[in-house]
């Protein structure tokens, strides 16, 4: 299997410019999570989607931030405009929802820096 | 809430040394609880699991136990090696929270030869 796979590993970026996280699920996984951690505020949920639907964004930090999951092997992250307290690994999880097992499988993140 | 806390790190140990991080949980009913490991560079990875009162997830030699009375699930390993170095993530997920899993905010270990 080839795990979840996130796009870019590393942006770096400056300020005010548009940014864009991808995501591919693992396939025939229904659940989809965005985290961001960070130093000071460790890992945070930021959104999850249950069959491509949103299901909870309550942890997105502001407008500037919104994601879409226009089909189920795959999401997008985008940040605009972006700005230097952005800059975090963000990780995105997925998950087979109503199986079994609880395991949430995490990809290897994007290591994202904002000048 | 609900909630997780864990022992405060960096946790330095030599090789072969008894592992102990402490996890501590506040939830409403009867959560599962996990344990994570993120290597350096990598996201987390699942690394067991208890689902209900007393029960002990195991894997690679680390071990936990759920206990209701203390709501608590302490990580434990009788021998670290080197290749353990990582941050550990106690977590948990209640039956109402559909998928949402809280993690506590992690717990560094470092192991020296």
């Amino acid at each position: 299997d080839a795990g979840v796979i996130q796009s870019p590993r590393h942006e770096v970026t400056e300020m005010g410019q548009e940014v864009t996280l991808r995501c591919k699920p693992i396939s025939g996984h229904n659940s989809l999570f965005w985290y961001r951690q960070t130093m000071m505020r460790g890992l945070e949920l930021l959104i999850y989607f249950n069959n491509n639907v949103p299901i909870d964004d309550s942890g997105m930090p502001e407008d500037r931030f919104s994601a879409k999951m226009p089909n189920a092997s795959f999401s997008t992250l985008k940040i605009q405009p972006s700005e230097p307290r952005d800059s975090a690994v963000y990780f995105c999880a997925s998950r087979h929802s109503g199986s079994s097992t609880d395991t949430q499988y995490f990809g290897p993140g994007t290591r994202l820096t904002v000048l | 809430g609900n909630s997780v806390t864990q022992m405060e790190g960096p946790v330095t140990l030599s090789e072969e040394a008894f592992l102990t991080i402490n996890c501590t949980y506040t939830a409403t009913g009867y959560p599962s609880l996990f344990w994570y490991v993120q290597y350096p560079g990598e996201g987390l990875q699942l690394l067991l699991k208890a689902t209900k009162a007393d029960d002990k997830g195991s894997n690679k030699g680390f071990e936990a136990t759920y206990r209701k009375e203390t709501t608590s699930f302490h990580l434990e390993k009788g021998s670290v090696q080197v290749s353990d170095s990582a941050v550990y993530f106690c977590a948990l997920r209640t039956k109402t929270s559909y998928d949402k899993v809280i993690f506590g905010p992690g717990t560094s270990l470092s192991v020296i030869p």
